[in-house]
């Protein structure tokens, strides 16, 4: 079946530094991609997708790109900010939709 | 305009009782799903519903769990005869149609269910 695997938290960053969170798949066919955030007490927002390979995702500061040849999405931003402090969740999506997380990588941006 | 709504946001039950928990979708969003998330963990698919046809329930850990979207707009998840284990964050989102993977689903805030 499908899985995700991602970098284990907490990443402890300060501000302006450079963010990597490693995310790399299992799955069959050609899955959609994802990045989704969850801020203290708010609920999952997507933050960027990727639907084939070498595909960029990118949003609000934040890129990955599907690697098909690596089964990878790696997070990446270039100067993280105190507010960009939340979990972040790699996912995938293949057939209907049927959405599979990894376990969450927690940010923590200190200034 | 609204965005996926769930009620109630916090539920705390004795064990052994039942549960429903409402979900409310984006309007016209033809696909909706369920997930569980426990603490510290991402979410698990639990069931899918397209309109009103429930076209998966894999995910559902017992029987003691049901969903329903009789009239393809509104879910709701059922749990029976509560346990703690079924203490964790039910999740709902939607997404417009039913077009493959490219679909982006949204999710709605939760609800936090706590069994003691």
């Amino acid at each position: 079946g499908n899985s995700v695997t991602q970098m284990e938290g907490p990443v402890t960053l300060s501000e302006e530094a450079f963010l990597t969170i490693n995310c790399t798949y299992t799955a069959t066919g050609y899955p959609s991609l994802f990045w989704y955030v969850q801020y203290p007490g708010e609920g999952l927002q997507l933050l960027l997708k990727a639907t084939k390979a070498d595909d960029k995702g990118s949003n609000k500061g934040f890129e990955a790109t599907y690697r098909k040849e690596t089964t990878s999405f790696h997070l990446e931003k270039g100067s993280v900010q105190v507010s960009d402090s939340a979990v972040y969740f790699c996912a995938l999506s293949g057939g209907y939709q049927k959405v599979t997380f990894g376990t969450g990588t927690k940010l923590q941006v200190i200034p | 305009g609204a965005g996926v709504s769930q009620s109630p946001r916090y539920k705390v039950a004795k064990r052994g009782q039942d549960v429903a928990l409402r979900c409310d979708p984006i309007s016209g969003h033809v696909s909706l799903f369920w997930y569980q998330q426990a603490l510290g963990q991402g979410p698990e698919f639990l069931t899918y519903f397209q309109n009103e046809a429930q076209l998966d329930k894999s995910g559902l850990p017992s029987d003691r769990f049901f969903a329903e979207r009789p009239e393809g707009s509104v879910s709701t998840l059922k749990i029976q005869r509560t346990q703690q284990e079924d203490s964790a964050v039910y999740l709902c989102a939607s997404s417009l149609e039913l077009a493959g993977s490219q679909e982006t689903q949204y999710f709605g805030p939760g609800t936090r269910l706590l069994v003691l």
